[in-house]
């Protein structure tokens, strides 16, 4: 099965920072990678899937980035919103989350 | 109101067994894929299993494997999903979640959630 690692496992960051996660398959996946954002005692909420696309809704400062086994999401100016834990996903095999990646002030 | 919402969560003692649900509201049930999700407390994501809009198609993550059946009713706009000799590590807030079309695994829709606690 396919492993997922997610860098760092959290980070601290001012509002209006540019934030950076990266994301490792253990194999190659192509672009079937999803980023997820969860607040505490929420569900998750889909920012973006198929590595680079947005999902309808979500504002454009969040981006997506990578093929094969390595991918990038990134927060252009972190918003106090924005504040949050964030998941990868792989869906090129079953459907393997990210150990998650908690964004912090 | 387009939803999903969970129930048959609760309180269940080592091998024991449990049904949950998710009953889906505003959009045609019957086309989506759908997926169970869960989160042990302070944990992260684990995905458990998926059902293709028809029923044709399941799989499972190999920690669940044998143990819980993923289903589904389109008539009755619902998921299910068995589970039998649970152990103390599937205390888990338990998700359903639907899948975006396009894709065969972007979840793009989520219920609230629905506690299992395993525990004598």
């Amino acid at each position: 099965d396919i492993q997922m690692t997610q860098s760092p496992s959290s980070l601290s960051a001012s509002i209006g920072d540019r934030v950076t996660i990266t994301c490792q398959a253990s194999q190659d996946i192509s672009n079937y990678l999803n980023w997820y954002q969860q607040k505490p005692g929420k569900a998750p909420k889909l920012l973006i899937y198929g590595a680079t696309n947005l999902e309808t809704g979500v504002p454009s400062r969040f981006s997506g980035s990578g093929s094969g086994t390595d991918f990038t999401f990134t927060i252009n100016s972190l918003q106090p919103e924005d504040i949050a834990t964030y998941y990868c996903q792989e869906y090129d095999n079953l459907r393997t989350f990210g150990p998650g990646t908690k964004v912090h002030i | 109101q387009v939803q999903l919402v969970e129930s048959g969560g609760g309180l269940v003692k080592p091998g024991g067994s449990l049904r949950l649900s998710c009953a889906a509201s505003g959009f045609t049930f019957s086309d989506y894929y759908m997926n169970w999700v869960r989160q042990a407390p302070g944990k992260g994501l684990e995905w458990l299993a998926y059902i293709s809009s028809s029923s044709s198609y399941t799989n499972y993550a190999d920690s669940v494997k044998g143990r819980v059946t993923i289903s589904r009713d389109n008539a009755k706009h619902s998921l299910y999903l068995q589970m039998h000799s649970l152990r103390a590590e599937d205390t888990a807030v338990y998700y359903c979640a639907r899948v975006l079309v396009g894709t065969l695994g972007a979840f793009d829709m989520w219920g609230q959630g629905t506690m299992v606690t395993v525990s004598s």
